[in-house]
């Protein structure tokens, strides 16, 4: 049972340039989202998905867009990748309902030169 | 402004004995809160996960409280080992899917 499956583990991109983090899970669950993890911050928000076809913004989506397509997966794609986008980026996963853990992939460490 | 305090930030212990780790939060609606162990390099794992009606969860070695009427809650680790090192998140659920995470404590085990 994988899980929640994160690629690259690690990226290193020039400014300017564009890239897709992917994310993938294997327990059929409705809920997907990332966050990025910075020094000294808590994991925000970037973008969620509540079932296929369906994206929200959280709470810092500016440079970053997603789609869902299917169940299983949910691609972040930087558009134009920036400095301030060096950061740790994890994807989670969880069933419906308020009481569902959260089940996190094991990040992607990303840095823009 | 929802807002998940921990405290300390970090902190050092031998191996064998105890230590407890503290989460403040004003977060509204509450739906319940959560302990998360990360270790480095790795995504977070779910500890426990407490509603507003439980005042005590354990796994393991692990105990949390929660006291609803102070906004208060603490993990407890019992006879600390090695692998125990590692941040603890606490994360504050408000709705369904709306996650409030703390900063993290850095709890170090040392032989």
């Amino acid at each position: 049972n994988a899980g929640v499956t994160q690629t690259p583990k690690f990226q290193v991109l020039k400014t300017g340039q564009s890239m897709t983090l992917q994310c993938a899970q294997d327990m059929n669950h409705e809920y997907m989202s990332w966050y990025r993890q910075d020094p000294g911050m808590g994991l925000r928000l970037i973008h969620y998905s509540v079932g296929a076809g369906i994206t929200d913004q959280g709470e810092v989506p500016n440079g970053y867009n997603v789609s869902r397509s299917t169940t299983e997966d949910f691609p972040l794609r930087l558009l134009s990748a920036a400095p301030s986008q060096t950061s740790v980026y994890f994807c989670a996963s969880s069933k419906q309902g308020m009481n569902s853990p959260l089940h996190f992939g094991n990040g992607t460490r990303l840095t823009v030169t | 402004k929802n807002q998940v305090e921990q405290s300390p930030q970090s902190l050092i212990i031998l191996e064998g004995k105890n230590c407890t780790l503290q989460c403040n939060y004003t977060v509204s609606p509450f739906s319940n809160l959560r302990w998360y162990k990360q270790d480095t390099g790795r995504g977070p794992v779910s500890l426990t996960i407490m509603t507003f009606s439980e005042n005590t969860k354990s796994n393991g070695r692990y105990t949390a409280t929660l006291d609803a009427d102070t906004k208060q809650s603490s993990l407890h680790i019992t006879a600390s080992q090695l692998s125990d090192s590692a941040s603890y998140i606490c994360v504050v659920t408000s709705g369904t899917y709306k996650y409030i995470f703390g900063t993290g404590t850095r709890l170090k085990v040392l032989a």
